[in-house]
């Protein structure tokens, strides 16, 4: 069965330092999201792509990140100068379609678990 | 402000026996609504989906029901198993890119 995957599983870095973390989405679906989780708060919606451009953004998602899609298949959010409050786990997911039909699943991949220090 | 809020925070169960978790919500524009059941340190995986017309929705022993009206959902899982021990999450899309606003969850221990 497809699935999204994510590298790396667990990134440490220092306050200040840029970071990347990839994703590969389902083969065939053309939407694209990322979410992060503070541990113990809720999951929380970051940034939504499609057609090569950011269709909705939260205001969690300031000039310090972008996302890009350098390929056909990688799917990748960069933080330009990481802050302590900026540790969590971040969801990278993806949906064939979107709209209001109920056939819409987006599927999450397994994590990354930023940690700055 | 959009929010969908959970109850109860936690529970526990021993196996065999049925639950029901409850979901309110105020998202707006709604798109659809989502149970999704995540384990520690997992992505969230999809059990339901239903838009404002379905009323209820069922997975194996996972059933969902929407009160669209009300704006109320629920999540109705029979004879618990040790393995359905997870967060199980209420998840409101809003939106044509399907935005989804995530509840806090409910924590479920089933214990044998």
């Amino acid at each position: 069965e497809p699935e999204v995957t994510q590298t790396p599983s667990h990134q440490v870095t220092q306050m200040g330092q840029e970071v990347i973390l990839r994703c590969v989405p389902i083969s065939n679906h053309l939407y694209f999201y990322w979410y992060r989780q503070i541990l113990g708060q809720k999951v929380e919606f970051l940034v939504s792509f499609y057609n090569n451009e950011i269709s909705e953004k939260s205001e969690i998602f300031d000039d310090q990140f972008s996302v890009e899609r350098p390929d056909g298949s990688n799917f990748t959010l960069k933080i330009r100068s990481t802050k302590l409050e900026d540790s969590a786990m971040y969801f990278c997911a993806s949906s064939e379609m979107s709209g209001h039909s109920s056939s819409y699943e987006q599927y999450f991949g397994p994590g990354t678990r930023l940690t700055v220090t | 402000k959009n929010q969908v809020e959970q109850s109860p925070q936690s529970l526990i169960i021993l196996e065999g026996k049925n639950c029901t978790l409850q979901c309110n919500y105020t998202v707006s524009p709604f798109s659809n609504l989502r149970w999704y059941k995540q384990d520690t340190g997992r992505g969230p995986v999809s059990l339901t989906i239903m838009t404002f017309s379905e009323n209820t929705k069922s997975n194996g022993r996972y059933t969902a029901t929407l009160d669209a009206d009300t704006k109320q959902s629920s999540l109705h899982i029979t004879a618990s198993q040790l393995s359905d021990s997870a967060s199980y999450i209420c998840v409101v899309s809003s939106g044509g890119y399907n935005k989804l606003i995530f509840g806090a969850g409910t924590r479920l221990a089933v214990h044998p």
